[in-house]
């Protein structure tokens, strides 16, 4: 079964630095990917980043960037220089090669203070 | 390029009740999802449809209920409605089903109060 644990419930971060959100996932599979997603109070998931498992290389999209460790099966969203318009819930999700859902961590709420 | 819309936005049910949620996915896509996100599950996977066909379904009983229509526009029905039931379900779209490496795009929700 696949599990994706998310530790910090609520981050508090500077405006303009850089911020690092957990995500430890658990899987049988070897072929997979991992997503994060933001949630503003509006409701909808945004999507952010995206990483497959095969991926030697970290994957980076504008101030986002993944920190893959696969051997540690982590999978960390490193925000840099935060906004205000970063505060949200964020979450981390998994999808495997079989299965048509996608799993979901508990999610991180981050905030931006100015 | 249309986003995924979801109607309704907001509504409001008694217990015992039925609610239809509607979705209108991305153009092009075929692939539909459903989640139910409370505070204390998180997001929950409903089920998924594909051209019509329901591909998986989530640990939820048998008064959840989905299908797709041929313009790939997907509905979800809650029969008699309980309390629990209150919620924000998502809809989320993909072009392709069963592989990892696509994302979901997902609209803005409904939200569901049961009282």
């Amino acid at each position: 079964a696949q599990k994706i644990t998310q530790t910090q419930p609520g981050m508090f971060v500077q405006e303009k630095e850089a911020v690092t959100l957990d995500c430890t996932y658990d899987t049988s599979d070897q072929s997979y990917g991992l997503f994060w997603y933001k949630q503003p109070s509006s409701g909808e998931m945004i999507f952010l980043i995206y990483q497959g498992s095969y991926d030697e290389q970290n994957a980076t999209e504008g101030r986002y960037s993944l920190n893959f460790q696969k051997a540690r099966k982590s999978a960390n969203l490193v925000i840099s220089a935060s906004q205000l318009g970063d505060s949200a819930m964020y979450f981390c999700a998994m999808r495997g090669p079989n299965n048509n859902d996608m799993r979901f961590g508990a999610g991180t709420r981050l905030t931006v203070k100015p | 390029k249309a986003g995924v819309t979801q109607t309704p936005r907001y509504l409001i049910k008694t217990r015992g009740q039925q609610v239809t949620l509607s979705c209108s996915p991305i153009s092009g896509h075929r692939s539909v999802s459903w989640y139910q996100q409370t505070p204390g599950q998180g997001l929950q996977f409903l089920f998924e449809y594909f051209s019509e066909t329901q591909r998986n379904k989530g640990n939820f009983p048998g008064r959840f209920s989905g299908r797709q229509f041929s313009n790939s526009r997907s509905e979800m029905n809650v029969s008699t409605l309980e309390l629990g039931d209150s919620a924000l379900y998502l809809c989320a779209s993909s072009r392709t089903s069963g592989t990892y490496t696509g994302e979901l795009f997902f609209g803005e929700g409904s939200r569901l109060t049961v009282l």
